[in-house]
């Protein structure tokens, strides 16, 4: 069974960082893109970001770009999001998620991790 | 990039049937058959319904059905159950993600 558990939000004053991690189990992680989507109170799905099955190539939404770097660990079937200079918007509930095919679809997701930016 | 513009609210009575439209552009719903759909019921993991427009994953209702007009694409609910109540989310793979400003389904 295909398993994606976050960990790592937490509450954080602005201008601070935190590290996310996405543990992987049920598949072979270094076969999939994978992503993480965040969800902010009261909003609708953001794509944050994406890395390819080496980690040699990335993305990122305008919203975060050069704040936030995402990053793999096939060894330990892991994926990070560090995130730094965090603002109060960027509070949300964040899922990594695995892409399936070459058309995109995102097959499976956690349940994410709560991440609060808060003076 | 702009979010793909949803109807906020949609509901029915058990048994009906409901289609959600998902607007976007030529550039992006309009050129590609790269769009999804989602399911998500709150504190939950958001789940794959519909995918390339029109294609079931393994497991989904064959209630759940897509499709695509232009640059509008559409998901219809058919015989519509309690358990169908949740927000749903379309999304353009067609470049970097771009999700649906969400709609919350009510069964009445």
């Amino acid at each position: 069974e295909v398993q994606l558990v976050e960990s790592g939000g937490g509450v954080v004053r602005p201008g601070g960082s935190l590290r996310l991690s996405c543990e992987a189990s049920g598949f072979t992680f270094e076969d999939y893109v994978m992503s993480w989507v965040r969800q902010a109170p009261g909003k609708g799905l953001e794509w944050v970001s994406g890395i390819y099955w080496n980690g040699a190539s990335t993305g990122y939404a305008d919203s975060v770009k050069g704040r936030f770097t995402i990053s793999r660990d096939n060894a330990k079937n892991s994926l990070y999001l560090q995130m730094n200079s965090l603002r109060a918007e960027d509070t949300a509930l964040y899922h990594c998620a695995r892409r399936y095919g070459s058309t995109g679809e995102l097959d499976h997701w956690g349940q994410g991790t709560l991440v609060t930016v808060s003076s | 990039q702009s979010a793909l513009t949803q109807p906020a609210s949609v509901s029915g009575s058990p048994g009906q049937s409901i289609t959600i439209s998902c607007t976007g552009t030529s550039s992006d719903i309009g050129s590609y058959n790269l769009v999804s759909w989602y399911q998500h019921h709150p504190g939950k993991a958001p789940k794959l319904m519909i995918y390339e427009g029109t294609k079931r994953p393994s497991g989904v209702s064959n209630r759940f059905s897509g499709s695509k007009s232009g640059n509008t694409a559409s998901l219809t609910i058919s015989g519509l159950r309690a358990e169908d109540e949740a927000d749903y989310y379309c999304c353009s793979s067609a470049g970097t993600y771009v999700f649906g400003t969400g709609t919350k389904v009510t069964v009445l």
